[in-house]
């Protein structure tokens, strides 16, 4: 059962739009994170989110935890080339090991 | 510069053979992993290790087993290769921490292929 689901599976734009992709689910997570995966590596970490309403930026990208801790969005202001790539977000729950990870959201933006 | 590693980039194996897929990481991490990744589904676990020969299963363990002898290595066993194992393996590892907030640090995958 996939518990996380990122809308939308893929996104083409042109270089200095914007974007949002979204990671949604039924469950309440202690935390969630953002990866970002190029192609032949394994997914980086780019952000951890805990608190419920949570709002953290790094750099151009915006990432926000919902309320309820069942949701969470990232947002790409002025999107650069070097953005290309998979984006997972991936939720924990406290006393476990065990990080559940969404379908994807592969991202091309086009020069 | 911290670092997972995995044994092989690409790998081609027949239906039927056994395939042995090794990590080994650098940063004395507790925690390691092995899922499987395919378009549209994300990763998926397999399995994950806490400790040196402990082991639980994830959500797809059928068809796998894994081993741990020694904390830095952490290896991924298809006993009898199947066309449905053909997908994207990725290896990770973490630190022990309960709170569930770590970063997990992945290796660059091994494609598995099988005929």
């Amino acid at each position: 059962t996939q518990l996380l689901e990122q809308s939308p599976q893929f996104l083409s734009i042109q270089e200095g739009e914007n974007l949002t992709v979204y990671c949604n689910s039924s469950s309440v997570f202690s935390s969630l994170q953002w990866y970002r995966q190029e192609p032949g590596e394994g997914p980086v970490l780019l952000v951890t989110v805990v608190t419920g309403g949570e709002v953290k930026k790094l750099k151009r990208l915006t990432f926000q935890f919902g309320d309820a801790r069942k949701d969470s969005s990232l947002h790409i202001t002025a999107a650069q080339t070097g953005d290309t790539g998979l984006y997972l977000c991936a939720g924990t729950y406290s006393g476990t090991y065990k990080y559940i990870f969404g379908t994807g959201t592969r991202l091309k933006v086009l020069a | 510069d911290v670092k997972v590693t995995q044994s092989s980039r690409y790998l081609v194996k027949r239906t039927g053979e056994k395939v042995f897929l090794e990590c080994v990481q650098d940063m004395d991490h507790e925690n390691m992993f092995w899922y499987r990744q395919d378009p549209g589904l994300g990763l998926r676990l397999i399995y994950f290790s806490y400790d040196v020969k402990m082991k639980e299963k994830g959500d797809i363990p059928e068809g796998y087993s894994v081993s741990r002898e020694k904390k830095e290595r952490f290896s991924l066993i298809l006993e009898s290769a199947s066309t449905n194992q053909t997908s994207m393996y990725l290896c990770a590892s973490s630190p022990l921490d309960r709170s569930g907030f770590n970063e997990q640090f992945f290796g660059p995958g091994t494609r598995l292929t099988v005929l």
